[in-house]
């Protein structure tokens, strides 16, 4: 079946510091990855989205790119604002329905 | 911009009590969903609904719960006779086109409590 995995947390960073968090899938057929972000109190927010091998999906100032041959979609940002701080989660979705599969979540908090 | 909504935003119940957590989707979205997350768990998916039908369901969703879109607007999710392993924050969303790419809308959740 398929499953995502997801770096241990919490993540605490400085403001402007580099952040990488880590994100690894198993999936049968070709899976699109995404990246959803919860900030406090609201409901999951798509943050950014690939759909095949090598594409890289950016928002924010967030990138991640899908990785075939690690089976990898790492998030990154080169320098993170307060206002970053939330609940990030990997997902893939495959088949007809694309139903999503989510990784555990991960809370970056950010202090200034 | 559009938003998926849900109500209420808190359920508290005893157990064995039948809920019903409600949903308004995009309004011209065809794929609707619900997910729950357990407190420091993964969200889970729970089921998906197309054309006034299940299309896929998980394990979770067992007969207790039930699904409908009743006028068009609201997609509801029914437990029948909540257990105290019910408790959880539970989400709906829903998307537009067809494509596996395509993005899903989530609303804010409804926390779940059975007591």
């Amino acid at each position: 079946g398929n499953s995502v995995t997801q770096m241990e947390g919490p993540v605490t960073l400085s403001e402007e510091a580099f952040l990488t968090i880590n994100c690894t899938y198993t999936a049968t057929g070709y899976p699109s990855l995404f990246w959803y972000v919860q900030y406090p109190g609201e409901g999951l927010q798509l943050l950014l989205k690939a759909t095949k091998a090598d594409d890289k999906g950016s928002n924010k100032g967030f990138e991640a790119t899908y990785r075939k041959e690690t089976t990898s979609f790492h998030l990154e940002k080169g320098s993170v604002q307060v206002s970053d701080s939330a609940v990030y989660f990997c997902a893939l979705s495959t088949g007809a329905n694309s139903k999503l599969t989510f990784g555990k979540g991960i809370t970056l908090s950010v202090r200034p | 911009e559009p938003e998926v909504t849900q109500t209420p935003s808190h359920q508290v119940t005893q157990m064995g009590q039948e809920v019903i957590l409600r949903c308004v989707p995009i309004s011209n979205h065809l794929y609707f969903y619900w997910y729950r997350q357990i407190l420091g768990q993964k969200v889970e998916f729970l089921v998906s609904f197309y054309n006034n039908e299940i299309s896929e369901k998980s394990e979770i969703f067992d007969d207790q719960f039930s699904v409908e879109r009743p006028d068009g607007s609201n997609f509801t999710l029914k437990i029948r006779s909540t257990k105290l392993e019910d408790s959880a924050m539970y989400f709906c969303a829903s998307r537009g086109a067809s494509g596996r790419a395509d993005t899903q809308y989530f609303g804010p959740g409804t926390r779940l409590t059975v007591l």
